[in-house]
């Protein structure tokens, strides 16, 4: 069964330091995502990704923030400066076509991020 | 914003027991859907409720979507151990193009065995 993918599993950081979260979406989705869910809270939405240019971000997801699809299958999540409050796990997910009857979202598994 | 919220924030209940979480958004939803997170893993899709009033019925789960279009519940009949885990409801508020998905706060279930 497809499945998204998510490098790396960990990341530890310097506060101050950039970082790049790597997501691979299943080849055949058009919507890519990113969330983030800090330890034993909910997941929360940061942005929204097609046809190579953000269709919706939150308010979490300021200038420090940017999403990139670089080569057709990878996509990016990079923090520019890390802060102490960026240290969450961030879940890449993607889904089908714009007129789907389902939207289902199928999640990564996730990349720890802790800022130090 | 738009708000979602559930209840309860925990249950523990003896194996076999039923469990239920209620979800209640403050804005009209499009559609709502049902995650089941596993401790340590990442939201998995469990289905999705477009319809005012529906119902549908996995095995043992039963999810209802409200007739207003802004709750929703999930009910678990004779809880098994392999049902552990948080459940999130998560609420869009469009029928087309990128889903936005507003999560609720979770309900973490564990199991007695």
């Amino acid at each position: 069964e497809p499945e998204v993918t998510q490098t790396p599993s960990h990341q530890v950081t310097q506060m101050g330091q950039e970082v790049i979260l790597r997501c691979v979406p299943i080849s055949n989705h058009l919507y890519f995502y990113w969330y983030r869910q800090i330890l034993g809270q909910k997941v929360e939405f940061l942005v929204s990704f097609y046809n190579n240019e953000i269709s919706e971000k939150s308010e979490i997801f300021d200038d420090q923030f940017s999403v990139e699809r670089p080569d057709g299958s990878n996509f990016t999540l990079k923090i520019r400066s890390t802060k102490l409050e960026d240290s969450a796990m961030y879940f890449c997910a993607s889904s089908e076509a714009l007129l789907a009857a389902n939207y289902e979202q199928y999640f990564g598994p996730g990349t720890r991020l802790t800022v130090t | 914003g738009q708000q979602v919220m559930q209840i309860p924030q925990y249950q523990h209940v003896q194996e076999g027991e039923d469990f239920t979480t209620y979800c209640n958004s403050s804005t009209t939803l499009s559609n709502i859907q049902w995650y089941k997170q596993r401790p340590g893993g990442h939201p998995v899709f469990l289905i999705q409720l477009v319809k005012s009033g529906e119902v549908k019925k996995q095995k043992r789960l039963t999810f209802q979507f409200g007739e207003a279009k802004k709750n929703s519940s999930l009910h678990i009949t004779a809880t098994q151990t392999t049902d552990v885990g948080t459940y999130f409801c998560a609420g869009s508020r469009f029928h087309f193009g990128n889903e936005k998905l507003t999560f609720g706060t979770g309900t973490r279930l564990t199991i007695i065995p």
